[in-house]
């Protein structure tokens, strides 16, 4: 299995509303990422959980919280977002979180906050 | 700071001719650099990476790319187009130890028959 499987595939939400998008692998991988991309644009980083612990963060605003419950799965709970959060949420996930390795991508969850 | 440039937003070729699509990176250390396909409504998937090993890489579905340090060059080819390979492609550097993927803004690749 060399899935990244994201759920839901698309969202509307309101900007009081609270909503999780959930992310997971089975390909043993231990680190997990998630990017966010605007229409039209490459895909940004937000972060990077290595060994299920918080390695990066982008400096993205603290309405958006992740959270990695374990090796195999990677949630992003929203709350309070704004229009301009509107985009594609991509899950990816690597076997260590080493430099040179390939980023598995899952489909993405198309958001759109109203 | 390590990054990358892509040349031409859009490139259009037709069905059979060769597809050429260039990067450049910027980067004070030896980079670990890549190519990644963007399909509509889809995620990212690796064509090919480059890790200090081989300067010519090859890659899945036909393409290839070769590793240019006088140049600062990792462009990306494949000799015949498909119509199937009309995407998004970007080229990413890798940024410090933890995978940190830098992408260039992207080409959409267009082939008529």
């Amino acid at each position: 299995d060399t899935e990244v499987t994201q759920t839901p595939k698309h969202l509307v939400m309101g900007m009081t509303n609270k909503k999780s998008l959930k992310c997971e692998q089975h390909m043993g991988h231990r680190a997990m990422y998630w990017y966010k991309q605007k229409a039209k644009k490459p895909p940004e980083l937000m972060f990077v959980y290595s060994y299920e612990k918080l390695s990066i963060n982008e400096s993205v605003p603290s309405r958006f919280s992740p959270e990695c419950p374990n090796s195999s799965l990677l949630n992003l709970h929203l709350h309070a977002l704004q229009p301009e959060d509107s985009a594609l949420y991509l899950c990816a996930s690597s076997q260590e979180g080493q430099g040179n390795e390939k980023l598995f991508f899952g489909s993405g969850t198309q958001l759109s906050v109203l | 700071a390590q990054s990358v440039t892509q040349l031409g937003s859009h490139v259009s070729v037709s069905e059979g001719a060769l597809v050429l699509l260039r990067c450049n990176y910027s980067s004070s250390v030896p980079p670990y650099l890549f190519w990644y396909v963007q399909y509509p409504n889809q995620g990212l998937q690796l064509l090919l990476k480059y890790t200090s090993a081989a300067t010519l890489v090859k890659g899945i579905n036909g393409f290839e790319a070769e590793f240019k340090k006088s140049e600062t060059s990792f462009h990306l080819t494949k000799p015949s187009a498909h119509m199937s390979d009309a995407a998004e492609y970007f080229c990413a550097v890798s940024v410090g130890g933890y995978n940190k993927l830098i992408f260039g803004a992207g080409t959409r690749l267009a082939v008529h028959p």
